[in-house]
This record gives structure tokens, sequence and C-alpha cells, in this order.
């Protein structure tokens, strides 16, 4: 089983470029979040979807958009890449119970220059 | 909002001791859950314990264990046993039961394994 699976794993970009990063999961998952993670600070929400067509923002959603087509795919779109968007980013789904923790994937190490 | 407190950045155990992480979280709600996550220099996530916050009783997985309290609203893992592999960045996680999708996390907290 492949879980959560995202692409790439390190990615450089100049500023005012734009990407697009991968996430599938194979599980059936309802629930998909996208988090950065900045040294000391922990993770942050981006944007997260509760099905296929479903998306919302997150705690910093600025200068990234999401969609949800299918319950496999959510691609995080960088619009316009800054080095404030320097960072790691993690892809997760779970199930819709509230009891069920979140399946990551091994994330992305983007740097923006 | 619900915010998660790791009040120790850095932590550190001798191999074959015991260590406790701690974690607070602040919320209005009565139904929820609560995660511990390790992730080792990997990078990769992984859900160490779960705790629902109706079941007084605390969960344990094997070396794992937590101290709920659900009043003082602390959520604290207890490695026992430490092993070289226990070495990575901890996370705590509140999660509501019905908030669609959505978990809160600390900031941390790097536990390293003395040999």
């Amino acid at each position: 089983n492949a879980g959560v699976t995202q692409t790439p794993k390190f990615q450089v970009l100049k500023t005012g470029q734009s990407m697009t990063l991968q996430c599938a999961q194979d599980m059936n998952h309802e629930y998909m979040s996208w988090y950065r993670q900045d040294p000391g600070m922990g993770l942050r929400l981006i944007h997260y979807s509760v099905g296929a067509g479903i998306t919302d923002q997150g705690e910093v959603p600025n200068g990234y958009n999401v969609s949800r087509s299918t319950t496999e795919d959510f691609p995080l779109r960088l619009l316009s890449a800054a080095p404030s968007q320097t960072s790691v980013y993690f892809c997760a789904s779970r199930t819709g119970l509230g009891r069920d923790g979140y399946t990551f994937g091994s994330g992305t190490r983007l740097t923006v220059v | 909002a619900q915010t998660v407190t790791q009040s120790q950045p850095e932590m550190s155990v001798q191999e074959a001791e015991t260590v406790t992480l701690s974690c607070t979280y602040d919320t209005s709600e009565s139904d929820y859950y609560l995660f511990w996550y390790k992730q080792p220099p990997s990078r990769q996530m992984i859900l160490v314990i779960r705790q629902e916050a109706y079941k007084q009783q605390n969960a344990t997985e094997n070396r794992f264990s937590v101290n709920f309290q659900k009043a003082a609203k602390s959520f604290s893992l207890k490695i026992s046993d430490s092993q070289l592999g226990d070495a990575a960045m901890y996370f705590c996680a509140y999660q509501y039961n019905t908030n669609a999708g959505k978990s809160t996390f600390g900031d941390g907290t790097t536990l390293t394994v003395k040999p």
C-alpha cells in the first residue's frame, strides 16, 4: 500500500515562479490537508478538504490554491513563489472519523530563491 | 480557536530511562481527540498514540503511554525504556470530533536519546 504519496521531494524555485505540489492517497480517505512546517512553528494548516469538490482555507492560505476533483488527489498550487514560502510541505489524509489520526506523506522541501 | 502548547522545545533522556513530554491545550469543547505524532530525522510523521476525551482511562501503546488530565487540559506522553530509535521530534495534536478535517498541532519537542 502506498498510503500518501507526495511529489516532488525537493524543489528549488525562483521568486515569481509557479508550481504544483502533488499529493495522492490510495486509502479512500475523505479528509485531506496541506500543512507547512517551519522551524519552531510546528505544523500550520494551509488548506483542507472534506471530500471531492469541497475545499476550505486553513490558517495560512495566502499564496496557495487547492482543488479536489477526485477523492484520491489534492494538489497544492503556489501561484507566484516568494522566499517566505520556503518550507517543508506535508500532505495528510484521514477517514471521516474524528478518532482517526492523519496519515502523512513524506514531505516536500521547497526553497524559493 | 483551539491552541496546543508544548512548553519543552528540547528534552534528553538516557537510553533505557523514562522521559515525559508535556502538552497542554485550550478548548471549550467536550468531545475531541488528542494525538502524539513522532517525526524522526527521516521527516516521516508517524502516529504514536491517541486519546479519546470521553475516556478516563489513559491510552497505552507498548512503551508509550499518556497522562490525560481533562480538567487541567493536559496531555503528556511518557516513553518508558527509551531506545535510540525514539530520538525524534514529537508533536501533540488536538482534533475536535466534528471539526471537519482539521487538527491543531503544537510546536514540537525534540527528544535526544543518549547512549
